[in-house]
């Protein structure tokens, strides 16, 4: 158990319907990083927010956005949904702003998103 | 952002040693090597990180040439539970995400 907990574990809804997707980081941990695992892309990072600032942002769409609460804990909602959003969407939690010798981060379990 | 090249999978048997090398010409001054092991619906889980020379923990080695331009991942007697895709990360500890984005990783398959 890497203690990044995310909910729900499974997701289906329909094209075009809005969902959100959430992530409870390590105690402690400021840091929280939101990917995309598909069969066909792999794991893409999407963006990350640290103690509730954005901190740098990858291949994230524009129907697609997030944020940090004050108690850390952060959300990723999608909206306008599509078939090929179906995918397993993943959050990290690390200590600090960057990665470094002291600051691995954590991954959570995933939500498995079906879009159907 | 350094670019990394790994084989897209390898094969081996129980019991045996696996080097999974990384290629990272471009690496830069200040970033780090980190790999991370990810298994079927499961997050990826980190590993081990390096900077130079060699890296030993309970799970792994990292093995480092001097001039870094490549990394190998040492699996000391591998076991069927060691099925999974193994990824390399290159990136700058200091430039926030950058030492988070995943390549495609090598998919190891352990036989008995």
């Amino acid at each position: 158990d890497s203690g990044v907990t995310q909910t729900p574990k499974h997701l289906i809804t329909a094209t075009g319907q809005r969902v959100t997707l959430r992530c409870s980081p390590r105690s402690g941990d400021l840091s929280v990083y939101w990917y995309q695992q598909s069969l066909d892309q792999g794991l893409q990072f999407l963006i990350q927010y640290y103690n509730g600032e954005e901190r740098a942002k990858g291949n994230i769409l524009e129907r697609f956005s997030a944020q940090q609460f004050p108690d850390l804990h952060s959300e990723l909602n999608l909206s306008s949904l599509e078939l090929g959003d179906s995918a397993l969407y993943f959050c990290a939690s690390s200590v600090r702003p960057h990665l470094d010798r002291a600051s691995e981060a954590f991954f959570g379990q995933g939500t498995r998103l079906t879009v159907v | 952002l350094a670019k990394t090249t790994q084989p897209i999978s390898m094969d081996s048997y129980e019991g045996q040693e696996v080097n999974i090398t990384c290629s990272h010409n471009n690496i830069a001054t200040n970033d780090y090597i980190t790999w991370y092991q990810q298994f079927p619906s499961q997050g990826p889980r980190f590993i081990i990180q390096g900077y130079k020379t060699k890296v030993t923990n309970e799970v792994a080695s990292l093995f480092i040439p001097a001039d870094r331009k490549s990394s190998t991942l040492s699996l000391p007697r591998v076991s069927l539970s060691d099925t999974a895709v193994y990824y390399c990360l290159v990136g700058d500890a200091n430039q926030a995400g950058t030492a988070l984005i995943f390549g495609k990783g090598t998919t190891l398959s352990v036989s008995s």
